[in-house]
């Protein structure tokens, strides 16, 4: 069974200074994908960033980057220049590519994080 | 461009009523899921549907039931509902991927149900 960890309930960060979100994960599948979701207090999901295993690189969008540390089986996002607006809820994500997976997605229990001006 | 769209995006329920949760996308994806979110607990999977006239159970599927008689709308029904239950719900939606994973769940804007 896959799973996902976040750790950190809660961070606070200044605003136009940089904030890690860390995320561990678990699974025996060699082929995944894993996703960061912003939720504001609107309630919505956005979509922010995807890695897959098989990458080389880490994946970067816009002020988004993840930092993906496959042996320590890690995926944690950077926000850099952090902004009011980025104040929301965030969730990682994990989609194998197992046959039977269907695209279903496993969460992690996110993390709130708070932009302080 | 509608995506995906969940009605009622409110609701107040007695222990014991019954409703009907409505998804609909128009991005004609195979695939569609239904989550609860929980406080400290993320989103946990329901139940889930990989085309038309197909569900299968997820993660925590007790108490809910669901059909998907076309293609673009998939159903959440509550029989009984209980306190329990309370929670934020969501629909989501993907393409059928075939070995390819890279493609994000699409999501409704959640439907936030109080069972009192």
């Amino acid at each position: 069974a896959q799973k996902i960890t976040q750790t950190q309930p809660g961070m606070f960060v200044q605003e136009k200074e940089a904030v890690t979100l860390d995320c561990t994960y678990d699974t025996s599948d060699p082929s995944y994908g894993l996703f960061w979701y912003k939720q504001p207090s609107s309630g919505e999901m956005i979509f922010l960033i995807y890695q897959g295993s098989y990458d080389q690189q880490n994946a970067t969008e816009g002020r988004y980057s993840l930092n993906f540390q496959k042996a320590r089986k890690s995926a944690n996002l950077v926000i850099s220049a952090s902004q009011l607006g980025d104040s929301a809820m965030y969730f990682c994500a994990m989609r194998i590519a197992g046959g039977t997976s269907y695209g279903k997605l496993t969460f992690g229990q996110g993390t709130i994080l708070t932009v302080h001006p | 461009n509608a995506g995906v769209t969940q009605t009622p995006k409110f609701r107040v329920l007695k222990t014991g009523q019954s409703m009907t949760l409505l998804c609909a996308q128009d991005m004609n994806h195979e695939y569609m899921y239904w989550y609860r979110q929980d406080p400290g607990m993320g989103l946990r999977l329901i139940h889930y549907s990989v085309g038309e006239g197909t569900t299968a159970k997820g993660e925590v599927p007790d108490g809910y039931n669901v059909s998907r008689l076309k293609k673009q709308n998939f159903l959440l029904g509550l029989e009984s509902a209980a306190p329990s239950q309370t929670s934020v719900y969501f629909c989501a939606s993907s393409y059928s991927f075939r070995g390819s994973y890279n493609s994000p769940l699409h999501f409704g804007n959640g439907t936030r149900l109080t069972v009192t």
